[in-house]
């Protein structure tokens, strides 16, 4: 089965620097790559996520790149603000074209910190 | 709505109780699913519901009995549980199980067995 693993388990930033944070799949059939933050006591909500037909995707202050030869992708944060501080966890699955039932593999997540 | 619900919040039961965790949504999303947290750890899958139907079982103690009562509802039926079970229990939702579809995660019910 597939196998995400993320590294490190935190990460401290200062309040506007980037934060980059990484992970690696084992499954080269794995095409969707969802990236998740939980803020200490909430749900998880999906942030940014990348299919494997590209390359880079880009939402405000958020991005996520992904190198398929390799099998790892990072998700990328400029401009951190102390809001940003969270647990973040990426994912991988393998969307099927045919419906079959397709399962979320979390990687372990990381802690993140924005120091004001 | 783009929203999933859950009661209770907090639940706190002794190993001989019977009780039931509720999930709802109402985004016309045909896949449901059951996720264990625990502290500072990912979701574990549980169990996963496509169209009213039960497709994937993560090996989960009996203990454990989900039931999908319509296509907005899912429970998740606990019995004899240990304490070692407390923790976070989430229900997501999705368009549909074939995978490259956001879940949309409830804010959980926090579990203790005593």
């Amino acid at each position: 089965g597939e196998n995400v693993e993320q590294h490190p388990s935190t990460l401290s930033v200062q309040e506007g620097d980037s934060a980059v944070i990484k992970c690696t799949y084992s499954d080269s059939a794995s095409n969707y790559f969802p990236w998740y933050k939980q803020e200490l006591g909430k749900r998880p909500q999906l942030i940014i996520d990348i299919r494997s037909n590209v390359g880079e995707k880009k939402d405000q202050r958020i991005a996520v790149t992904l190198n398929k030869t390799a099998k790892h992708f990072s998700l990328h944060i400029t401009e951190t603000q102390p809001e940003d501080s969270a647990v973040y966890f990426c994912a991988a699955s393998k969307a099927s074209l045919t419906g079959a039932n397709s399962k979320l593999t979390f990687g372990k997540g990381i802690t993140l910190s924005v120091r004001p | 709505d783009t929203e999933v619900t859950q009661t209770p919040k907090h639940l706190v039961m002794g190993m001989t109780n019977k009780k039931s965790l509720k999930c709802e949504q109402h985004m016309g999303h045909r896949a449901m699913y059951w996720y264990k947290q625990k502290a500072k750890k990912p979701p574990e899958l549980m169990f996963v519901y496509s169209y009213e139907k039960l497709s994937i079982n993560e090996s989960v103690p009996s203990r454990f009995s989900p039931e999908c009562p319509n296509s907005s509802l899912l429970n998740l039926h606990l019995h004899a549980l240990q304490p070692e079970d407390s923790a976070l229990y989430l229900c997501a939702s999705s368009q549909d199980t074939g995978g490259g579809y956001e879940q949309y995660f409830g804010p959980g019910t926090r579990l203790t067995v005593t």
